[in-house]
C-alpha cells in the first residue's frame, strides 16, 4: 500500500517557539495533502488542504497565519505551528490524496505528538 | 444533525465473534466510501475502500454500502484481540475529495 511518513513523531517546545511538521508521501506523487488536527478520544478534524503550488485551503476557524502549511512538491508537504502555546497541544495527522482511475481515497501518516509547555 | 452518524461504542465481544460496525449518513451526493482502523497514538490506517454501491471482501473484513438506505457497515470475521482499536467510516463526494469522518467506533476485542 501507499506510504505517508511524518517527522517528527514527537516534538515538545516552550511557549512562543515555533514548530515545524513534515509530510511525505514515499511511493507516490500527492497533488494534494490534507493536515488533520486530533483530539483525545475524538474524530479527525481537518485543518486545510494543501495543493502543490499553490496556497492553502483553511477550514473555518482555522487561522492561517499560525499554522503555516507549504506544498513544495509533489511528496512533501510542511506544517509550521507559530508562537506555540500550551492550547497547540495536540494530535497532528496528515494525508496524501492518492487518485486513480478506479480509485480516490487518503493514505495517512503516523501523526506527530505535539506538546507545548 | 451530522453528515455521518457513528456510534461511539465502546463495542466489546469475545475473541472469534462476528464485528459489525456501521455508519448512516445524509448526503445522497457520497460515492466513495472508506474505513479506516486506528490504534492508539497512531494515524489511520486505510482497511476497505469502495466505490458506489455493493460489497467488498478483503481477507476477514468486508464492506457493504447501502445508497439506498444511506447506510454502509463493516464486517470483521474470527475477531482477534489485535483487532482492537478505534474504527472510522468516512465517505466522500465526486466533486470534492475531501473526506466526512464518523465520529470513530471503540472495538474491545476480549480474549
Amino acid at each position: 500500500g501507499a506510504v505517508v511518513s511524518q517527522h517528527p513523531s514527537w516534538v515538545i517546545c516552550k511557549s512562543g517557539t515555533s514548530v515545524k511538521i513534515e509530510c511525505r508521501s514515499l511511493d507516490f506523487q500527492a497533488t494534494t495533502m490534507f493536515w488533520y488536527r486530533q483530539f483525545p478520544k475524538q474524530s479527525l478534524m481537518l485543518m486545510a488542504t494543501s495543493n502543490e503550488g499553490s496556497k492553502a485551503t483553511y477550514e473555518q476557524g482555522v487561522e492561517k497565519d499560525k499554522f503555516l502549511i507549504n506544498h513544495a512538491s509533489l511528496t512533501l508537504s510542511t506544517l509550521t505551528v507559530t508562537s506555540a502555546h500550551p492550547e497547540d497541544s495536540s494530535f497532528y495527522i496528515c494525508s496524501a490524496r492518492m487518485g486513480t482511475a478506479s480509485t480516490d481515497t487518503q493514505y495517512f501518516g503516523p501523526g506527530t505528538r505535539l506538546t507545548v509547555l | 444533525q451530522k453528515e455521518v452518524e457513528q456510534d461511539p461504542g465502546p463495542l466489546s465481544v469475545p475473541e472469534g465473534a462476528i464485528v459489525s460496525l456501521n455508519c448512516t449518513y445524509s448526503n445522497s451526493a457520497f460515492q466513495y466510501f472508506m474505513w479506516y482502523r486506528q490504534y492508539s497514538r497512531k494515524g489511520p490506517e486505510l482497511l476497505m475502500y469502495t466505490y458506489s454501491s455493493g460489497n467488498k471482501e478483503d481477507g476477514r473484513f468486508t464492506a457493504q454500502v447501502d445508497k439506498s438506505s444511506k447506510y454502509i457497515s463493516l464486517f470483521i470475521r474470527d475477531s482477534q484481540p489485535s483487532d482492537s482499536a478505534t474504527y472510522l467510516c468516512a465517505m466522500s463526494a465526486w466533486s470534492n475529495y475531501q473526506l466526512i469522518w464518523g465520529a470513530g467506533t471503540k472495538l474491545i476485542i476480549k480474549p
